[in-house]
């Protein structure tokens, strides 16, 4: 059974780059990584979605390995209004399909 | 264009009765998902209606169903409610479904059940 895993926490400054990574196991080559944002009080907003390599939006990339094992959130100097938490999704389309949400990444964003 | 919108938005149960969640999609959109959010086991898939039929279903007992409208608005319905479904419900809408396409939140449904 499919199970995502992303740290719970992360913190940084104005500015800088963060890296979100989201380990997911057991996922075929028709199974798509997607990341989102939430606000508190708020549904998720779609933030980038991709099957392999590179996939890079006006907000952020996204990079996946070729063992597809893992995938990486990548935010590009961040500022205050990011702080939120990243959830990473893989819909499995495997005999039908199901949805596996990481626990999401509390990003604390200060200046 | 409106997003997705969810009524009510806060909801007070007791244990043993019944709720009904609604959600209307974006215009033009045929997909509705519903999904579970609490503090110990975060989101969680519920159901997937397309063009009125369930499509996609996750792990939840028959006590949570749902249904569609040939308008594509949705309703989300639990029967004899337990603690343990307090929780904000949310759904989502797309084009064409869960599979492919990217998903538009609403601002949920807090259901609290005394």
């Amino acid at each position: 059974l499919a199970k995502t895993t992303q740290p719970i926490s992360m913190d940084s400054y104005e500015g800088q780059e963060v890296n979100i990574t989201c380990s997911h196991n057991n996922i075929a080559t028709n199974d798509y990584i997607t990341w989102y944002q939430q606000f508190p009080s708020q549904g998720p907003r779609f933030i980038i979605q991709g099957y392999k390599t590179k996939v890079t939006n006006e907000v952020a990339s996204l990079f996946i390995p070729a063992d597809r094992k893992s995938s990486t959130l990548s935010l590009p100097r961040v500022s205050l209004s990011d702080t939120a938490v990243y959830y990473c999704l893989v819909v499995l389309n495997q005999a039908g399909t199901a949805l596996i949400f990481g626990k999401g990444t509390t990003l604390s964003v200060s200046s | 264009k409106a997003g997705v919108t969810q009524t009510p938005r806060y909801l007070i149960k007791t244990r043993g009765q019944q709720v009904t969640l609604s959600c209307s999609p974006i215009s033009g959109h045929r997909s509705v998902s519903w999904y579970q959010q609490t503090p110990g086991q975060g989101l969680q898939f519920l159901f997937e209606y397309f063009s009125e039929t369930q499509r996609n279903k996750g792990n939840f007992p028959g006590r949570f169903s749902g249904r569609q409208f040939s308008n594509s608005r949705s309703e989300m319905n639990v029967s004899t409610l337990e603690l343990g479904d307090s929780a904000l419900y949310l759904c989502a809408s797309s084009l064409e479904g869960i599979t492919t396409d990217t998903q538009y939140f609403g601002p949920g449904t807090r259901l609290t059940v005394l």
